[in-house]
């Protein structure tokens, strides 16, 4: 099955630092999606974004499907953005990585 | 974005007897869902795709006996865990993909399932 690697897995920031996160993944793929999980479990969708480029306020994410690769951008980080991020891809079901574990320091 | 609604939020339940967990697709049609198990600050593993309409296929490892998956309608799956048993205390999610086999997936809220 398609291996899906994150890195990296903790990710220590002060409030208003920048900072990426990675996705590599094995295969092609046809959907590529970016979540983030929240300190209750819920998973809030970030991105859909099987190829390009998105942006969505402090965040944006390329993905770069030849090269089998994804990267999340998270701009002037906030306390709010700690959590857990994870990347999930597939052709049909769609499989998970391991999460990059973010806290943002006040 | 879609909205997938689960159901119970959190089920404490005796070992040995059988939890049901619901998940819904509130605003569109879902002809394929999928459950995923959660394991403290572990990732999430898929264990079966729901077809409406025909068996779930389950992934490797999964016990089909243990995780029965009945999709009987285009907006409703559910998931039983028969006699359950302490180790099978985990977070259980559900997504559904709106807008076809390649469409955007979205999760339900989780069920936090706790076997005494």
């Amino acid at each position: 099955g398609i291996q899906v690697e994150q890195s990296p897995p903790d990710l220590i920031l002060q409030e208003g630092a920048n900072s990426t996160l990675r996705c590599n993944f094995s295969d092609s793929v046809n959907n590529l999606q970016w979540f983030h999980q929240n300190p209750w479990g819920q998973l809030i969708n970030l991105f859909y974004i099987p190829s390009g480029t998105k942006q969505n306020g402090r965040l944006s994410a390329t993905t770069v499907a030849t090269e089998r690769y994804s990267l999340l951008y998270i701009s002037s980080s906030q306390t709010t953005d700690s959590g857990v991020y994870f990347c999930a891809v597939g052709r049909g079901d769609m499989r998970f990585g391991a999460g990059t574990r973010l806290t943002v320091k006040p | 974005g879609a909205v997938v609604s689960q159901h119970p939020s959190w089920v404490i339940c005796k070992s040995g007897t059988s939890v049901k967990i619901e998940c819904r697709s509130l605003d569109f049609q879902a002809t394929t869902m999928f459950w995923y198990r959660q394991f403290p600050k572990q990732s999430l593993m898929l264990m079966a795709t729901s077809n409406e309409g025909s068996k779930a296929t389950y992934e490797q490892g999964v016990e089909k006996d243990k995780f029965l998956i009945n999709h009987a309608s285009l907006t409703l799956s559910t998931l039983t865990v028969t006699s359950a048993h302490p180790e099978d205390s985990s977070f259980y999610i559900c997504s559904a993909k709106a807008g076809g086999a390649n469409g955007e997936l979205f999760f339900g809220e989780g069920s936090r399932l706790t076997v005494l």
